[in-house]
């Protein structure tokens, strides 16, 4: 069935140094990969996505990379600052033929320490 | 633009009681979906629609129910509410699956 895992759950950095989101995706048939952003009690937003004919795609201090034969893509987050701070949801699209949906991961909490 | 808006923000049920959940979007989005958040558990999908008068299954379906009589409408029903009910409920619609989701600000639902 559709997955997608992500990793770590938590993640603490100082304010400057980089940040690194991990999921990986189980539907082979998956063509679109966005990122949201939740800050707290707030709703989530899309920061950046990609799609499967792109390796890799740069937004300011975000990026994301993907790799379809390993089936797994990644958040990169540079020179981080505390309004960075918030949980992270990475997604992956699931082709159920007639009907196509979203499978979000489990989310990262990441905290930039000042 | 409202966007999406969600009815109502907070509610307290108690075990057995049916209340429904109110979507709205202004944006003609074709695709609408509803969602519940737990801590750790991240979004899952409970039901979804392709358009009006349209449903599907998503991941947690069991205890929900939903309707897409009009396009910038989706309702979600819980008929017998339940504590594993309670949550944090999130509305989003999008063009299409493969683009950009446009969230609710979210129902907070405690079931006692």
């Amino acid at each position: 069935g559709e997955n997608v895992e992500q990793h770590p759950s938590t993640l603490s950095v100082q304010e400057g140094d980089s940040a690194v989101i991990k999921c990986t995706y189980s539907d082979s048939a998956s063509n679109y990969f966005p990122w949201y952003k939740q800050e707290l009690g707030k709703r989530p937003q899309l920061i950046i996505d990609i799609r499967s004919n792109v390796g890799e795609k740069k937004d300011q201090r975000i990026a994301v990379t993907l790799n379809k034969t390993a089936k797994h893509f990644s958040l990169h987050i540079t020179e981080t600052q505390p309004e960075d701070s918030a949980v992270y949801f990475c997604a992956a699209s699931w082709d159920g033929g007639a009907t196509n949906k979203l499978i979000f991961g489990t989310g990262t909490l990441l905290a930039v320490q000042p | 633009n409202a966007g999406v808006t969600q009815t109502p923000k907070f509610r307290v049920l108690k075990t057995g009681q049916s209340m429904t959940l109110l979507c709205a979007q202004d944006m003609n989005h074709e695709y609408m979906y509803w969602y519940r958040q737990d801590p750790g558990m991240g979004l899952r999908l409970i039901h979804y629609s392709v358009g009006e008068g349209t449903t599907a299954k998503g991941e947690v379906p069991d205890g929900y129910n939903v309707s897409r009589l009009k396009k910038q409408n989706f309702l979600l029903g819980l008929e017998s509410a339940a504590p594993s009910q309670t949550s944090v409920y999130f509305c989003a619609s999008s063009y299409t699956v493969e683009e950009t989701q446009y969230f609710g600000p979210g129902t907070r639902l405690l079931v006692l």
